[in-house]
């Protein structure tokens, strides 16, 4: 198994440019998770899904939208970049509730100039 | 609202030695997940050891072990005989059993490993 995979691993955009940062599992989790990590600071969730076809926000989704059509996929759309978005997005799954383990992605390192 | 707070923000240890990082937590909830997750140099986040409340033997693997305090709200990871490969950011999080499955996450301390 791959785990969970990210791309691209860095990336520059200018400000008010789109784009979509990639994840994808190959775990068949049903549980898939969008954090961001400023410098020195810990995670912060930017939009989870419990499954297929089902999303919901966390602690900071302004600026960002998902999307969950299959259970692998779960991209991370960033409209009109603004350098606040700069950081790095970690990607996660797990298998279900509770105690079980999420699985990180490598992240991918965004810098908005 | 559930807080996760590491008051360390760095600490350094001489290779060999034990080193413990403190982590407190707030939370209304009974029943919910603690973890710690090493994050080295790569930014790949990493398991290290996760512990249920429920459960009052502290949770260990390998060089590592737990000091769960339920009723202070304290959760310390201990590093047994410190290695260079031991250092890296650590975070610790909390994670309650809902729907939702939510993780929140301390601001993480910096462990240096000192040769």
């Amino acid at each position: 198994n791959a785990g969970v995979t990210q791309t691209p691993k860095f990336r520059i955009l200018k400000i008010g440019q789109s784009m979509t940062l990639q994840c994808t599992q190959d775990m068949n989790h049903n549980y898939m998770y969008w954090y961001r990590q400023d410098p020195g600071m810990g995670l912060k969730l930017i939009y989870y899904s419990v499954g297929a076809g089902i999303t919901d926000k966390g602690e900071v989704p302004n600026g960002y939208n998902v999307s969950r059509s299959t259970t692998e996929d779960f991209p991370l759309r960033l409209e009109l970049a603004a350098p606040s978005q700069t950081s790095v997005y970690f990607c996660a799954s797990s298998p279900g509730q509770g105690g079980k383990t999420q699985y990180f992605g490598p992240g991918t390192r965004l810098l908005v100039l | 609202a559930q807080t996760v707070t590491q008051s360390q923000p760095e600490m350094s240890v001489q290779e060999a030695e034990t080193v413990t990082l403190s982590c407190t937590y707030d939370t209304s909830e009974s029943d919910y997940y603690l973890f710690w997750y090493k994050q080295p140099p790569s930014r790949q986040m990493i398991l290290v050891i996760r512990q249920e409340a429920y459960k009052q033997q502290n949770a260990t693997e390998n060089r590592f072990s737990v000091n769960f305090q339920k009723a202070a709200k304290s959760f310390s990871l201990k590093i047994s005989d410190s290695q260079l490969g031991d250092a890296a950011m650590y975070f610790c999080a909390y994670r309650r059993v809902s729907r939702d499955d939510k993780i929140i996450f301390g601001k993480g301390t910096r462990l240096h490993i000192l040769p």
